[in-house]
């Protein structure tokens, strides 16, 4: 199993300003992924992260507004951009296992309150 | 979108109770159904991972089943004690690609 740490764990931030969440994995990982829960809602993934190219967003969430870096095997940052209360959610990263049919292992999450 | 559906929302249970949540998801394109258990403030650990029509799989008091033909599976927990008490997530991927497709959860309180 992988163990993952994420920074900060939360955050109180006022609209308009962006935040930038670390991720830090203590194995090389080729896939990196981001995660959201809003409240009330599912997990969602935001984008998956790979090193050395661009970071792949599903439908709905744009390089502009989370922009992602993946300097090395076992780091990633995501950022939220230009916040809105409606960004306030628990955000986790995570890593592959050691292929599709192994578990997902998730980072403790970063819990932001935008207002 | 991938809808995966859990019942119930939220449960609240006596110590030494047993108790069951359901996981129903799209059953054409599967791959594999995943568990996790997520307390608050911690990362989401993971409990099972099933990808075969009739699969049964069990860690301690905790087991789950898979029907993938009808697109179910069932977390079944012997016994409950407090520290059960969390979230209980399940997610879905299909053969599309490595996105975990979560349920909204289920909330399990036991009390002494």
């Amino acid at each position: 199993s992988a163990v993952i740490s994420q920074k900060p764990s939360r955050d109180i931030c006022q609209r308009g300003t962006s935040l930038t969440i670390q991720c830090q994995v203590d194995s090389q990982v080729t896939m990196m992924f981001w995660y959201r829960q809003q409240p009330g809602q599912s997990l969602t993934l935001i984008a998956t992260a790979n090193q050395g190219s661009e970071a792949t967003y599903e439908s709905g969430f744009v390089i502009d507004k989370f922009p992602i870096s993946r300097p090395n095997l076992t780091f990633s940052t995501l950022t939220v951009s230009n916040m809105s209360p409606e960004d306030s959610s628990i955000y986790l990263c995570s890593v592959e296992g050691r292929g599709r049919t192994d578990t997902q292992y998730f980072g403790p999450g970063t819990r932001l309150t935008v207002l | 979108i991938l809808n995966v559906e859990q019942s119930p929302q939220s449960l609240h249970v006596q110590e030494g109770d047993s108790t069951n949540f359901t996981c129903s998801f799209p059953s054409s394109n599967f791959y594999a159904l995943h568990w996790y258990r997520w307390e608050t403030a911690k990362s989401p650990e993971a409990l099972f991972v099933m990808t075969l029509n009739g699969d049964e799989k069990k860690k301690g008091r905790i087991s789950a089943t898979l029907n993938t033909k009808e697109g179910y599976s069932y977390l079944y927990i012997k016994g409950s004690q407090p520290e059960d008490s969390a979230t209980y997530l399940c997610a879905f991927t299909s053969n599309s690609g490595y996105a975990l497709n979560f349920g909204k959860g289920t909330s399990l309180l036991v009390t002494p």
